[in-house]
């Protein structure tokens, strides 16, 4: 089975200022794992994957995350926020040869002031 | 291509009223998903579609039914609705499930019931 941790509900950064935004999972099994971003009355957009190609992953909107197996952990960064960038972000996981079912964590809503 | 697309964008229901939200892919997917969304919660899997004629429960499948009428359709129906089910619902799909392919999600259908 898997799950998702996002730590904090809330983050709040001014802009310019780098973005942090935490996942941990939970998987029996090699994952997928996937940020995905909604910005207010809309559906859900993929930042970035990985997959096992590489653990330092590159997503649009220049976000990035890194896998770290060892901590269990797939942390979402950017290092200069843009007021663009308030939106709710969500973490989720799948398994190898599943159904592609995901398990999404309850979400981040990032504020960014100016 | 609309991608994902799910209809009604609104609806207000009373209490023991019946409904489907239709959703409808236009990208050839194999897999497609329904899923809520409640405040602080995340997003949770109703019921998926693996591939066209299978149906699987998802975490919350309880007072739904769904149908996937053919490959580009699946519809979720609510029986007799009832207040716990106001939510946002949305549809996503994918077409190589267990690869690591991402989810495609389409606007969402805010439904309150009364």
């Amino acid at each position: 089975a898997q799950s998702v941790t996002q730590l904090g509900s809330h983050v709040s950064v001014s802009e310019g200022a780098l973005v942090l935004l935490r996942c941990n999972y939970s998987s029996s099994v090699p994952p997928y794992l996937f940020w995905y971003v909604q910005y207010p009355n809309q559906g859900l957009q993929l930042l970035l994957k990985y997959t096992s190609a590489a653990t330092l992953v590159k997503g649009i909107n220049g976000f990035e995350a890194e896998f770290k197996k060892s901590e269990t952990s797939f942390h979402l960064t950017k290092p200069s926020a843009h007021m663009s960038d308030a939106a709710e972000y969500f973490c989720a996981v799948s398994a190898w040869g599943g159904s592609e079912k995901l398990v999404f964590g309850k979400g981040t809503k990032l504020t960014v002031n100016p | 291509n609309a991608g994902v697309t799910q209809t009604p964008k609104f609806q207000v229901l009373k209490t023991g009223q019946s409904m489907t939200l239709q959703c409808a892919q236009d990208m050839n997917h194999n897999s497609m998903y329904w899923y809520r969304q409640d405040p602080g919660m995340g997003l949770r899997l109703i019921y998926y579609s693996a591939s066209e004629g299978t149906t699987d429960k998802g975490e919350v499948p309880n007072g739904y039914n769904v149908s996937r009428l053919n490959k580009r359709e699946f519809s979720l129906r609510l029986e007799s609705a009832a207040p716990s089910q106001t939510s946002v619902y949305f549809c996503a799909s994918t077409p190589d499930p267990g690869t690591g392919s991402e989810q495609f999600f389409g606007p969402g259908t805010r439904l309150t019931v009364l």
